[in-house]
């Protein structure tokens, strides 16, 4: 069981928005802006999308974007494209004596 | 180009002792913190470790604690991970990240060495 919920699955077609959701808890998102945000590939290592909720390191797309409410964080990919296929993963500080929690991971597929 | 590189990885038996390095290039190492992450086959990423750049603070996932130890040596770039006790779920692929200002978030990641316990 990840300390944060991510739904196991989502699918857009291209051209669409969609978002992408992790719910934490007050110990962790809902108390820190320190949620980021990760795409991996299969076989690869992963790759930063967002940090501290709604930062993008330079190179990254701003097709992709962040954002926070309560204890819930949100990725939103615009113009999805079918390169957008991959898990997707949150992870956020926490207050538990676990410092740092990830979510079980979102797979995107691009119909 | 800024990189980092993952080895020590193998198969070990349950109960058994192994150190994994994370050596890095092309940027100032001693100005970082650094992560251990690790993914079971087929499975999520789980969070295993944090050390600040200067090796005076280090974090553990409940999991290892108690079982892994993290260190750095910053006059030779590299990052470590020694595992003892280890358990058949410690069986997963182990990556480095950088830390930047000793965060939470990695932004540049090595390309993971398998770790597999089994007897």
């Amino acid at each position: 069981q990840s300390a944060l919920t991510q739904p196991a699955s989502v699918s857009g077609s291209p051209g669409q928005s969609i978002t992408l959701s992790c719910v934490g808890t007050f110990d962790d998102v809902g108390a820190y802006n320190f949620v980021s945000w990760y795409q991996q590939n299969p076989g690869k290592a992963p790759k930063l999308l967002i940090y501290d909720v709604n930062n993008r390191p330079s190179g990254v797309s701003d097709r992709f974007s962040g954002s926070k409410s309560g204890n819930t964080a949100s990725l939103t990919i615009s113009g999805l494209q079918p390169e957008d296929e991959a898990d997707y993963y949150c992870n956020s500080y926490s207050s538990s004596t676990t410092r740092v929690v990830f979510g079980g991971g979102t797979k995107l597929t691009v119909l | 180009q800024v990189q980092l590189v993952e080895s020590g990885g193998g198969v070990v038996q349950p109960g058994g002792s192994l150190t994994l390095s994370c050596a890095a290039s092309a940027f100032t190492f001693s100005t970082y913190g650094m992560q251990w992450v690790r993914q079971a086959p087929g499975k999520g990423l789980e969070w295993v470790s944090l050390i600040w750049n200067h090796g005076g603070n280090k974090y553990y996932a409940d999991s290892v604690k108690g079982r892994f130890t993290v260190s750095r040596d910053n006059a030779k770039d590299t990052l470590y991970l020694q595992m003892d006790s280890l358990r058949a779920e410690d069986t997963a692929v182990y990556y480095c990240a950088r830390a930047p200002y000793n965060s939470v978030w990695g932004d540049i990641w090595g390309q993971g060495t398998m770790v597999t316990v089994s007897s």
